[in-house]
């Protein structure tokens, strides 16, 4: 099972907001980590949204809307990337990331389509 | 501006190595650890290792130890990334990232190198 698991696709609406999530391993508990967020467009490097820990202890990127957020549902020990008045550049795929066991670990992405 | 300005894409055979550069300028290129990371053509992002321009000490994800070694060559703020034994499966884009020591914002993202391994 994959240490990160993140949906592979999501669709919605202009305007709308699109909760992304990044569910952990059984066993591995998604309070006691930092997560991050990565935007990337096709043929670009990814982009560095944000790190969230807690309410108390979270980091926006530099120049990232604040329409973007993090949090974390511990009940499905996922953390969530939440991307509130959506618009058609916020078209394209998005990764999380956490250190675990001495490595960066990447979920597999979800490709998010505006329609 | 901090800019990571990486070495053109290479073709290379099964077997070979390739080593990748990464020049940084804008800041202190001691200050900040070097990633690299690897994304296959519509794949997703695979952390390869990172190193410390400052110390040269190393981290190797488990996959590539004993394949990979990356350096740093500080009079000219370069970083490098040396895959050996290369197969098919190493195709892909490599980018190199900053972050800062211990963290994971990787801020700063190179242009990506793409490493093309076929006979």
């Amino acid at each position: 099972q994959a240490v990160l698991t993140q949906p592979s696709s999501l669709s919605a609406s202009p305007g709308a907001s699109a909760s992304l999530t990044c569910t952990l391993r059984s066993g591995i508990n998604v309070g006691t980590y930092n997560i991050y967020w990565y935007q990337q467009k096709p043929g670009s490097p990814p982009q560095y949204l944000l790190r969230y820990k807690s309410d108390s202890d979270k980091q926006q990127g530099s120049g990232v809307p604040s329409r973007f957020s993090g949090s974390k549902d511990g009940s499905a020990n996922a953390g969530i990337l939440l991307i509130s008045g959506l618009q058609s550049e916020d078209e394209a795929d998005y990764y999380c990331m956490i250190w675990h066991n001495s490595a960066w670990v990447f979920g597999g992405g979800t490709k998010l389509t505006v329609l | 501006q901090v800019q990571l300005v990486q070495s053109g894409a290479e073709v290379k055979k099964p077997g070979a190595s390739v080593k990748v550069s990464c020049k940084a300028s804008g800041y202190t290129f001691t200050s900040y650890d070097i990633n690299w990371v690897r994304q296959a053509t519509g794949q997703g992002l695979e952390w390869v290792g990172w190193m410390s321009p400052n110390s040269g000490n190393t981290g190797y994800a488990q996959k590539f130890q004993g394949r990979v070694t990356m350096t740093r060559d500080t009079s000219i703020n370069t970083a490098y990334m040396e895959l050996s034994s290369l197969r098919s499966e190493d195709t892909a884009v490599y980018y190199c990232a900053r972050n800062i020591p211990s963290g994971g914002t990787f801020d700063y993202w190179g242009q990506g190198t793409l490493v093309t391994v076929s006979s």
